[in-house]
């Protein structure tokens, strides 16, 4: 059973490009959440969703910032006409159901230029 | 703000001594986990406890959940230069379906 699967690894973008990070969840898990997280910081939350559902995106920018779920595929977390303030590692986790153990990928290293 | 706060942030010790990190939350909640990250990589997840659990161990690790405190220890004994690296917990707070970090603690284990 693979892991939750995060690409790309790294990523760089230049100012006002886009950005579009996937997350693969553990094979049965329905839930996902983003998190974002700065050097020597903690984890940030950013959305949850189930499949093709946002249930909670109260860490969410309002603007420039967009995340999916469908139905088939990977979550998606996309990012707009980035901007230097958006270089930072982003992690997206899994489960089964809410209120269990969430599993994490390795992350995707967005660095801005 | 936060929900989880960890102390201390950093902590250095010798192997084979005991560390102990806390963790503290300000609401009430349905779960807490903890979690190791080594520099530059992606969460392990390490143990839950449930908010009607008091204590639970897994291997050299240690986890006490002291729900009238709203705190949570985790200690990990006999440790190694492996054990190297930030510590997390995260909370579920009851109503919601999210995890909470706190900041974390940086353990260094000097050989």
């Amino acid at each position: 059973n693979a892991g939750v699967m995060q690409n790309p690894r790294h990523l760089v973008r230049r100012r006002g490009q886009e950005a579009r990070l996937r997350c693969s969840p553990m094979k049965g898990h329905s839930h996902v959440y983003w998190y974002r997280q700065l050097p020597e910081e903690g984890l940030k939350f950013m959305v949850y969703l189930q499949k093709e559902n946002i249930i909670d995106e109260s860490g969410m920018p309002k603007e420039r910032f967009s995340a999916e779920f469908p139905k088939e595929g990977p979550s998606i977390l996309r990012i707009q006409q980035v901007v230097r303030g958006d270089s930072a590692a982003y992690f997206c986790a899994s489960s089964p159901s809410p209120n269990t153990e969430a599993f994490f990928g390795q992350g995707t290293r967005l660095t801005v230029v | 703000s936060q929900q989880g706060e960890e102390d201390p942030q950093a902590l250095s010790i010798q192997e084979g001594e005991n560390a102990t990190m806390n963790c503290s939350y300000k609401t009430s909640i349905n779960n807490l986990q903890w979690y190791r990250q080594n520099s530059g990589r992606g969460l392990v997840h390490l143990i839950l406890i449930r908010s009607n659990e008091r204590e639970k161990h897994s291997g050299r690790l240690r986890v006490t959940l002291d729900t009238s405190k709203k705190s949570s220890s985790l200690l990990i004994t006999a440790s190694r230069a492996a054990d190297t690296a930030s510590y997390f917990c995260a909370t579920d707070a009851k109503g919601a379906q999210k995890l909470v970090f706190g900041q974390g603690t940086r353990l260094t284990i000097n050989p």
